[in-house]
């Protein structure tokens, strides 16, 4: 079965600092991959997906990640980290429909919460 | 454009009634997708439905069920409530093409079971 595993509960950073979150799947094929932001009081908001292609993948906000498929990870990056980048932060992985493509139906890894030190 | 839409945003109740909860989607989706986040739990996929049809399905009890309607609006019924049920309830509407499509969250429902 799929699953995602995000090692770290808690990170804090220096407002400015690079940023590295990380996220472990997995699964036998190429997985469908994703990495989410909530806010307080909010909703996910999606950052970037990965399906196939170029491994490094950029998403909105300054982020990107990297697809390893030898380390089975998906770890999310930000050379220069904002106050604002205070959230919670969801590793994802869509499970895959009849024809082998992706569905709507995501598992998550259990969250990373970053704070920022100014 | 309106974001997804859930309704009420806080509930109280207390153990052995139903709820149930709204979901307005983004006007032109036609995918309406349920999950239940919990500290212990984290989040985890409740199911999908798309064309009034349920699409997909995670791994939860019966009483947990979800309908929608025509106009793509969705609502999701919890019966005999248990204290383990208190959650926040996010919704989240796609474009439904097909396989996947970038899905748009509600802010929840914050249901705390007494």
């Amino acid at each position: 079965a799929q699953s995602v595993t995000q090692p770290d509960i808690h990170i804090t950073v220096s407002e400015g600092a690079s940023l590295e979150l990380r996220c472990n799947y997995s699964y036998g094929a190429t997985p469908y991959l994703f990495w989410y932001v909530q806010s307080p009081g909010q909703g996910l908001q999606l950052l970037l997906k990965y399906f196939s292609g170029d491994t490094l993948v950029q998403g909105i906000k300054g982020f990107e990640a990297e697809f390893k498929r030898s380390q089975s990870s998906f770890n999310l990056r930000k050379p220069s980290v904002h106050w604002s980048d205070a959230a919670e932060y969801f590793c994802a992985v869509a499970t895959v429909g009849y024809y082998g493509g992706a569905t709507n139906k995501l598992i998550f890894g259990t969250g990373t919460l970053l704070a920022v030190q100014p | 454009k309106a974001g997804v839409t859930q309704t009420p945003r806080y509930l109280i109740k207390t153990r052995g009634q139903q709820v149930t909860l709204s979901c307005s989607p983004i006007s032109g989706h036609r995918s309406v997708s349920w999950y239940q986040q919990t500290p212990g739990q984290g989040l985890q996929f409740l199911f999908e439905y798309f064309s009034e049809t349920q699409r997909n399905k995670g791994n939860f009890p019966g009483r947990f069920s979800g309908r929608q309607f025509s106009n793509s609006r969705s609502e999701m019924n919890v019966s005999t409530l248990e204290l383990g049920d208190s959650a926040l309830y996010l919704c989240a509407s796609s474009l439904g093409t097909g396989g996947w499509d970038e899905q748009f969250f509600g802010p929840g429902t914050r249901l705390t079971v007494l």
